[in-house]
């Protein structure tokens, strides 16, 4: 069965720094990988996917993510921090397979201070 | 362009009751998907529903159950509440069922809370 690993519970970062989001699956074969973003209050938006073909994707918002196979990775990024971005993030895994369900990280928040 | 609906928004229930939330898909859509987020937890897969058929369940008991309509609209029930239960009940919405192939996006609704006290 897939799984998901975000090993930060909480990141602060200033605004306009950069952020990095860890994200490490556990998976025997080519996964489905996103990333979701959650304001308080509200439901869960995608920020990016990834299927296949190049291993960094661009998303909305300026976030990109990495693909790393031999890391078993799919890291979160972006160049520079608006106060905006501050929310809770999961990293999400589905399979190439009859398994129809999404498998969650359990999230990061992410804090930005001025 | 509708998104994905969601009502009630909230909701408080006593332990014991019944309780059943209900989504319409993103216009065009025809399979929902419901997920459980506990208070800290990412969101946990509960069923999804295509051609108003269950077409996988995750660890959950059967007090969860679910309905979809010909609208292809759906509903979530759950019986005997518990304590436990209390969560955002999100719910997800995609062009096909959701599997491997599809390469669909699944949109999220804005979810239910549910408090059971």
């Amino acid at each position: 069965a897939q799984s998901v690993t975000q090993p930060d519970i909480h990141i602060t970062v200033s605004e306009g720094a950069s952020l990095e989001l860890r994200c490490n699956y556990s998976y025997g074969a080519t996964p489905y990988l996103f990333w979701y973003v959650q304001s308080p209050g509200q439901g869960l938006q995608l920020l990016l996917k990834y299927f296949s073909g190049d291993t960094l994707v661009q998303g909305i918002k300026g976030f990109e993510a990495e693909f790393k196979r031999s890391q078993s990775s799919f890291n979160l990024r972006k160049p520079s921090v608006h106060w905006s971005d501050a929310a809770e993030y999961f990293c999400a895994v589905g399979a190439l397979s009859n398994d129809y369900k999404l498998s969650f990280g359990a999230g990061t928040t992410v804090t930005v201070r001025a | 362009d509708a998104g994905v609906t969601q009502s009630p928004t909230h909701l408080i229930k006593t332990r014991g009751q019944q309780v059943t939330l209900r989504c319409s898909p993103k216009s065009g859509h025809d399979t929902v998907s419901w997920y459980q987020q506990a208070l800290g937890q990412g969101p946990q897969f509960i069923f999804q529903y295509y051609e108003e058929e269950e077409r996988q369940r995750g660890n959950f008991p059967d007090r969860f159950s679910g309905h979809q309509f010909p609208n292809y609209s759906s509903e979530l029930n759950v019986n005997a509440l518990l304590l436990g239960d209390s969560a955002l009940y999100l719910c997800a919405s995609s062009l096909g069922p959701w599997a491997g192939g599809n390469t669909d996006t699944q949109y999220f609704g804005p979810g239910t809370r549910l408090t059971v006290l």
